[in-house]
């Protein structure tokens, strides 16, 4: 399984963008590279997910590096409401199963 | 739309006793996952069924975990007998199915303490 790296912490200020970096150098050519996040007591929630090209959505933008080594979560304008566990995992295996690690604790400051 | 239902929320037992964990995943998926997520850590796989039958068990202590998905729908995973390193969150997810794009929708946990 594709093993990934994140910082286990990061600080943002409130308004301000967030640039969440994630290491996946033995991810495989077909695995897809998703992220989530978990609010406290709450089980794991959707962000996005994407392949080689960035993705974007309501949420957040997925930068994918063209060596698809790394990516990075972009949350465009953070809030309070955005402090969590940020999960990036990829998807492997034949069942396509996520495989999370420690992710990065966000603290957003007001 | 409703979301992924797990009963109880909390439960407190005892070492070598048992507990039952249930799942109600969004209507229509078919795909089921359990997770165990202890203290500090991301969510780690435990089983997933592909409507009733089992996709991957791999990772599930067999020797005191047990999971079932009667009918392809709600889920119930049971623990016999706990140990005090069974203490964590378990987590029910559900997706439409195991594609790639497939995202999982997670239920709340039950949060587990053995004493």
């Amino acid at each position: 399984d594709a093993k990934t790296t994140q910082p286990n912490s990061m600080e943002s200020n409130e308004e301000e963008p967030v640039h969440l970096p994630c290491n996946h150098s033995t991810i495989s050519g077909t695995d897809y590279i998703h992220w989530y996040r978990q609010l406290p007591s709450q089980g794991p929630e959707y962000v996005i997910h994407g392949l080689t090209s960035n993705v974007n959505n309501r949420m957040a933008s997925l930068a994918i590096a063209e060596d698809r080594k790394s990516s990075t979560l972009i949350l465009h304008r953070a809030t309070l409401r955005d402090a969590a566990v940020y999960y990036c995992t990829p998807s492997s295996g034949s069942a396509r199963q996520l495989t999370f690690g420690s992710g990065t604790q966000l603290t957003v400051l007001p | 739309e409703a979301g992924v239902a797990q009963s109880p929320r909390y439960k407190i037992i005892e070492k070598r006793q048992s507990v039952a964990f249930w799942c109600n995943p969004i209507s229509g998926h078919a795909t089921l996952y359990w997770y165990q997520q202890i203290l500090g850590q991301g969510p780690k796989l435990l089983i997933q069924f592909q409507n009733n039958g089992v996709v991957d068990d791999s990772q599930l202590p067999k020797d005191r975990f047990s999971a079932e998905r009667l009918k392809g729908v709600d889920s119930t995973l049971k623990i016999q007998p706990a140990k005090l390193e069974d203490s964590a969150v378990y987590l029910c997810a559900s997706s439409l199915g195991p594609g790639q794009g497939n995202e999982q929708f997670f239920g709340p946990g039950t949060r587990l303490t053995v004493l």
